[in-house]
């Protein structure tokens, strides 16, 4: 299974960009990486999921180099609702094997 | 996206006695679904993955006979804790997937064992 790696904390203001790095050195060919929200006491919440270069929504931006190795999720002025734990996960495409939660990132966001 | 939806989101039992959690894809059918328990402060961690019709599969550590887990439909899996106890306490979650590389997770059970 890919194992991920992420910074444990990150602090930010509101209206900053926060950049969130994992790493997956093991990654295979057929995943792909997928960023979750979660909120104390809900479960966790879909943000955004890419294969490779650059993927934007209504959210976030994620990117991910060439090698695949790491990704980095990007928050664009983040507001004190966005304080959260942030999960990189590796999924596969032909099922959810490597559905494994690493330990995530808390972002605390201050006025 | 897609809705799971989990009941119910919170529990207080005696020792003792059972409590089943039920997880819901509201929109879709979920070929495969997941049930997650997570401590304070921890990440979640995946207790087994089960397809529609077939036996649950188990992480390592996660005693099958005490977490029964029934997908007996496309939308609809439950999680029965038996003979909780205490340290069985905590936030249970389940997720469902629709045979993509995406997975939708419900809201959480605080699970209170007394």
């Amino acid at each position: 299974l890919a194992k991920t790696t992420q910074p444990i904390s990150m602090d930010s203001y509101e209206g900053q960009e926060v950049n969130i790095t994992c790493s997956h050195n093991n990654i295979a060919t057929n995943d792909y990486i997928t960023w979750y929200q979660q909120f104390p006491s809900q479960g966790p919440r879909f943000i955004i999921q890419g294969y490779k270069t650059k993927v934007t929504n209504e959210v976030a931006s994620l990117f991910i180099p060439a090698d695949r190795k790491s990704s980095t999720l990007s928050l664009p002025r983040v507001s004190l609702s966005d304080t959260a734990v942030y999960y990189c996960l590796v999924t596969g495409d032909s099922g959810y094997s490597t559905l494994t939660f690493g330990k995530g990132t808390m972002l605390l966001v201050s006025p | 996206g897609a809705v799971v939806s989990q009941h119910p989101s919170w529990v207080i039992c005696k020792s003792g006695t059972s409590v089943k959690i039920e997880c819901r894809s509201l929109d879709f059918q979920a070929t495969t679904m997941f049930w997650y328990r997570q401590f304070p402060k921890q990440s979640l961690m995946l207790m087994a993955t089960s397809n529609e019709g077939s036996k649950a599969t188990y992480e390592q550590g996660v005693e099958k006979d005490k977490f029964l887990i029934n997908h007996a439909s496309l939308t609809l899996s439950t999680l029965t804790v038996t003979s909780a106890h205490p340290e069985d306490s905590s936030f249970y979650i389940c997720s469902a997937g629709q045979g993509g590389t995406e997975a939708f997770f419900g809201q959480g059970t605080r699970l209170t064992v007394v």
